[in-house]
């Protein structure tokens, strides 16, 4: 089935531990992003990559990376994960330069104790 | 990054006409506004996009007056599984990086 998948489904994660959340697209889209969903924020925009190789840091970088060796995968890693990082992480990707459509995820519920 | 406006929530009872209004003063000129629905633990889901006066697909019809300054997203004889969050999105792809901005949404709740 075509689309985007997210793993884990939700986590719950010590302070100070390391974690990261998996994105799978099988669309061959160049494009891909990580937003964070916190109830009354809306989604913000964590880092995002325009093509395999590349990756660019948006609204709510700090504390967070991330990695794109191909095109299916864009990995987010919290590497020394702390409780404001608690949230609703969507990864999304975008077909091409010409359309502003971005096809989301179903999100990992990450909670940080 | 151009800002948005929208009410926070709005009511319908089914099978009326509904109209979210979203506001964006300082639109660009490559800016194109685009619309998401957004059902509880889901991501959100495309509807509509449009540059200006008027689009219409199978789901919404979007309208945007000749300044650009907002728009209105209109649904059609609303259903209970019409209830949702939306945003509205004003943005473009300029250089490759979708400078776009997500805000809070409006929750719409439809009443049978």
């Amino acid at each position: 089935i075509a689309g985007i998948t997210q793993a884990p489904t939700s986590q719950i994660l010590a302070a100070g531990r390391r974690m990261t959340l998996r994105c799978t697209q099988d669309m061959r889209h160049n494009a891909m992003y990580w937003y964070r969903q916190d109830l009354g924020l809306g989604l913000r925009l964590i880092h995002y990559s325009n093509t395999a190789g590349t990756t660019g840091k948006g609204e709510v970088p700090d504390g967070y990376s991330v990695s794109r060796a191909n095109t299916d995968d864009f990995p987010l890693t919290l590497a020394s994960a702390v409780p404001s990082q608690t949230s609703v992480y969507f990864c999304a990707s975008r077909a091409g330069v010409l359309t502003d459509t971005q096809y989301f995820g179903p999100g990992t519920r990450l909670t940080v104790l | 990054l151009a800002k948005t406006t929208q009410p926070i929530s709005m009511d319908s009872y089914e099978g009326q006409e509904v109209n979210i209004t979203c506001s964006h003063n300082n639109i660009a000129t490559n800016d194109y506004i685009t619309w998401y629905q957004q059902f509880p633990s889901q991501g959100p889901r495309f509807i509509i996009q449009g540059y200006k006066t008027k689009v219409t697909n199978e789901v919404a019809s979007l309208f945007i007056p000749a300044d650009r300054k907002s728009s209105t997203l209109s649904l059609p004889r609303v259903s209970l599984s019409d209830t949702a969050v939306y945003y509205c999105l004003v943005g473009n792809h300029s250089g490759g990086y979708q400078k776009v901005t997500f805000g809070t949404g409006t929750k719409l709740q439809v009443i049978p």
